[in-house]
């Protein structure tokens, strides 16, 4: 199993652009959820999905994050526009069932200058 | 106030030495808990699960108390190599059994 797969793995955008990060979950797994990593907030859910419908958006910080699942194999999160204040790692996570461990992607290293 | 708390660190440690590390959560409807590790600029990986009768593997011990809200994680006879941020995390309420993190716990093993 190739395990949780995201891209890419670093993203060095200017301030205002669009930013699309993208994230294959194991096979088989119907939780995905996207986390962001920062020295000062720790890890942070952001959303989660449960067979590609989302369940909990509540740590969406506002309106210029969005995410989609449109199915089981492939999730995205966007950014627009993207600000300094947005550069973190972003990291995506799937589970097979409710309670069960998450396997986490590698991550997105993002910086927006 | 974040549901899970952990104590951030670092924890110094020279090898063989025995290390704790305790987490506090405020959800008592949590359901599960697990302890990852995660090194320097990686994903977090699973360490162990942790369940209400405690739970070894190898040099790892994980505790949990209900009544008092606190899982634990000992370290015996620590190894260079443990040296990582632990992280503890608990699933949150609701139906959703979304993974919640502690912030971390930094562990550096020295010769």
């Amino acid at each position: 199993d190739a395990g949780v797969i995201q891209s890419p793995r670093h993203e060095v955008t200017e301030m205002g652009q669009e930013v699309t990060l993208r994230c294959k979950p194991i096979s088989g797994h119907n939780s995905l959820f996207w986390y962001r990593q920062t020295m000062m907030r720790g890890l942070e859910l952001l959303i989660y999905f449960n067979n590609n419908v989302p369940i909990d958006d509540s740590g969406m910080p506002e309106d210029r994050f969005s995410a989609k699942m449109p199915n089981a194999s492939f999730s995205t999160l966007k950014i627009q526009p993207s600000e300094p204040r947005d550069s973190a790692v972003y990291f995506c996570a799937s589970s097979s069932h409710r309670g069960t461990e998450a396997f986490f992607g590698q991550g997105t290293r993002l910086t927006v200058v | 106030r974040k549901e899970v708390e952990q104590d951030p660190g670092p924890f110094n440690v020279p090898e063989g030495a025995t290390v704790a590390f305790n987490c506090t959560y405020s959800n008592s409807a949590s359901q599960s808990f697990f302890w990852y590790r995660q090194d320097c600029r990686k994903e977090p990986k699973l360490l162990m699960s942790v369940y209400s009768s405690g739970n070894e593997d190898g040099r790892f011990t994980a505790q949990l108390n209900r009544a008092s809200q606190y899982i634990s994680l000992l370290i015996r006879d620590s190894k260079l190599s443990d040296s990582a941020t632990y992280l503890c995390v608990g699933t949150s309420s609701g139906g959703s059994y979304i993974p919640t993190f502690g912030r971390g716990t930094s562990l550096i093993v020295h010769p």
